[in-house]
């Protein structure tokens, strides 16, 4: 299996932050990385596939980068709305692995 | 808009069987492109993938769980199951049916991303 490692755990910002998250693969994924946020007692929700392609109606302030083994979900302007769990998935691998999740908090 | 519902039992004795079932609506399984899929999520734990199936009756699982689970879907009635047997208390959690995107590489049609999310089911194991 394809181990996800996402870094930090958790941080803490404050409202207007710019606030980056890393994946990393134990081996190359191409770009094959989704997104997901998860609100706490709420399912996953994507916000980006294929490694930088937003899902429909998902606000622009996040986006994704990278390729290979090391991949980053940036949020442009921490809003309070955007607390919650956020999680790399790949399926590159036919054994669809995720990350262990980046808590957010403001 | 499509829509996706868990229901199951939510209790579950060890060495039983979880047995969940996500309903579908907004989409048909049938004429659909997509595959349909379960992840479950243990208390205070990452996601973690558990199999996945096809209309056409094709399924794929998670290797670690590959011996215990079935994933299969009934199109008359627009819904797909899971089965998990010989459950053990680490098998708690609450299960997620998500309707799952695809992509095309070099070797054809690969499964991908998850785009819709049902609510999510707790399922207990225990005595």
């Amino acid at each position: 299996d394809i181990e996800m490692i996402q870094s930090p755990s958790s941080l803490s910002a404050s409202v207007g932050d710019r606030v980056i998250i890393t994946c990393r693969a134990s081996q190359s994924i191409g770009n094959w990385l989704a997104w997901y946020q998860q609100k706490p007692g709420k399912a996953p929700k994507l916000l980006i596939y294929k490694a930088s392609s937003l899902e429909n109606g998902v606000p622009s302030r996040f986006s994704g980068s990278g390729s290979g083994t090391e991949f980053t979900l940036t949020i442009s302007g921490l809003r309070p709305d955007d607390i919650g769990t956020y999680s790399c998935q790949q399926y590159q691998d036919s054994g669809l692995t995720f990350g262990g999740g980046t808590k957010v908090e403001i | 808009q499509v829509f996706l519902q868990e229901s199951g039992p939510g209790l579950v004795k060890p060495s039983g069987t979880v047995s969940l079932t996500c309903s579908v609506s907004g989409d048909s399984i049938r004429g659909s492109s997509y595959y349909w899929g379960w992840i479950r999520q243990s208390p205070g734990k990452g996601l973690e993938w558990i199999g996945s199936a096809f209309h056409d009756g094709t399924s794929f699982y998670n290797p670690s769980l590959d011996s215990r689970s079935t994933v299969s879907a009934d199109t008359s009635k627009n819904q797909f199951f899971l089965r998990l047997y010989l459950a053990t208390a680490a098998d708690t959690a609450v299960y997620y049916c998500a309707r799952q995107g695809y992509y095309y590489d070099g070797s054809g049609k690969k499964r991908g991303w998850f785009d819709t999310w049902g609510q999510g089911a707790l399922v207990t194991v225990s005595s």
